[in-house]
């Protein structure tokens, strides 16, 4: 299955900047999504980005919130803008692999505490 | 559209002990369904997978099977370890979620000695 190297593993930011994360796979995939998990809960997809286009966002995410880039098929960019407390989580990056029929693979994800 | 309900932690179990838990889904069509793991400090890892009615998925020990005329999808253990504590979550591939996974709230298991 793919193997997948998310960074940064954890971060602590002010309210109001932004992070960005980044995922890198090892072998080429159509699709890579994203997901939020929040203290407790369970994962939500925020959207799913394919190489060449738009990314595809969840109801309630929005791209002005949490813009994607997707440049090729082996890394994407997840960005967090304006960041409040409310968007402490972990968020992690997700693919299909090809080799394993539904063989999804997660990234380790990125704890992000906002202060 | 499609979800996944699984039953209410946190499970403490005593070490040897059997496990169930509970998952039920909602899907149209013939979903695939999965369990994932996700030991503390740790990343989602796959632990089994079926992707038809009246499949079995097995690993380490646990196993689960794709029942279509109950929309289940139960995970159980024989004899459960201290290692065995985590997250479990339940989740579904389905033609209305596209080709992401549509995770359930997940169950915390806790194994004592």
């Amino acid at each position: 299955s793919a193997v997948i190297s998310q960074k940064p593993s954890r971060d602590i930011c002010q309210r109001g900047t932004s992070l960005t994360i980044q995922c890198q796979v090892d072998s080429q995939v159509t699709m890579m999504f994203w997901y939020r998990q929040q203290p407790g809960q369970s994962l939500t997809l925020i959207a799913t980005a394919n190489q060449g286009s738009e990314a595809t966002y969840e109801s309630g995410f929005v791209i002005d919130k949490f813009p994607i880039s997707r440049p090729n098929l082996t890394f994407s960019t997840l960005t967090v803008s304006n960041m409040s407390p409310e968007d402490s989580s972990i968020y992690l990056c997700s693919v299909e692999g090809t080799a394993t029929l539904y063989g999804y693979t997660f990234g380790s994800g990125t704890r992000l505490t906002v202060v | 559209g499609d979800s996944v309900t699984q039953m209410e932690g946190p499970v403490t179990l005593s070490e040897e002990a059997f496990l169930t838990i509970n998952c039920t889904y909602t899907a149209t069509g013939y979903p695939s369904l999965f369990w994932y793991v996700q030991y503390p400090g740790e990343g989602l890892q796959l632990l089994l997978k079926a992707t038809k009615a009246d499949d079995k998925g097995s690993n380490k020990g646990f196993e689960a099977t794709y029942r279509k005329e109950t929309t289940s999808f139960h995970l159980e253990k024989g004899s459960v370890q201290v290692s065995d504590s985590a997250v479990y979550f339940c989740a579904l591939r389905g033609s209305n979620s596209g080709y992401a996974l549509n995770f359930g709230k997940g169950t915390s298991l806790l194994v004592t000695p």
